[in-house]
């Protein structure tokens, strides 16, 4: 696809639900990130994957939160016994590889996100 | 902690250029200043960045003052499309760096 992709777009859950939050990267782009937007702030790092291994987790929240990218393309973000405080935006951005021939690519395309409101 | 200081809020009549500073005292030799604005409802997108020489793109321009401590984003001819929150980020230029968000300026571009 043009752009990076996540879904759904909004997911409303029960207070000790289980969620799984997708996300699809550009592809190609070896770098893939989750950040977490609570209403009115930026976002908030979360973790980082660089092709399938998980480089960084040191923003998830708790234990509750696993993320995984078994093939280094398509991520999953899960949330287990969601709570209140759960009740964000989820985004996900991915980056090409560092170079592309003399070219230094810096740039981190992010997804629209997706909404999750924990009653 | 975001390594950034923005106003809150600003104004600017469409039509008029926006001048958005950030604060970044702190900076070391090896971070560049990137600029993110995020429109309602949207990811952020990425508008511009630099090192130490000013920078121009098709959508702003970048002016980092010579001690590096501070900068400012210039959108030359506002448009209403152009109201959104506008984040100022500091960090090396490496895309696999993750980008620590402070809580940016808001913009709203007014008829």
């Amino acid at each position: 696809g043009a752009g990076v992709s996540q879904s759904p777009r909004y997911k409303v859950a029960k207070r000790g639900q289980d969620v799984a939050l997708r996300c699809d990267p550009i592809s190609g782009h070896v770098s893939l990130f989750w950040y977490q937007q609570a209403l009115g702030q930026g976002p908030e790092f979360l973790t980082y994957f660089q092709n399938e291994a998980q480089l960084d987790k040191s923003g998830l929240p708790s234990d509750r939160f696993f993320a995984e990218r078994p093939e280094g393309s398509v991520s999953t973000l899960k949330i287990q016994r969601t709570q209140q405080e759960d009740s964000a935006v989820y985004l996900c951005a991915s980056s090409p590889p560092p170079w592309t021939g003399d070219l230094m690519n810096t740039e981190a395309f992010f997804g629209q996100g997706t909404r999750l409101t924990v009653v | 902690d975001a390594k950034t200081t923005q106003p809150t809020s600003m104004d600017c009549a469409e039509g008029r250029a926006a001048n958005l500073p950030c604060n970044h005292s702190t900076i070391s030799g090896n971070e560049y200043v990137y600029w993110y604005r995020q429109i309602h409802s949207q990811g952020p997108q990425y508008i511009i960045h630099g090192l130490k020489n000013n920078e121009t793109n098709e959508m702003a321009s970048l002016i980092i003052t010579e001690d590096r401590k501070s900068s400012t984003l210039i959108l030359p001819h506002a448009t209403l499309r152009d109201t959104a929150v506008y984040y100022c980020i500091v960090r090396v230029a490496y895309n696999t760096d993750k980008l620590i968000f402070g809580t940016g300026t808001r913009l709203q571009v007014f008829p």
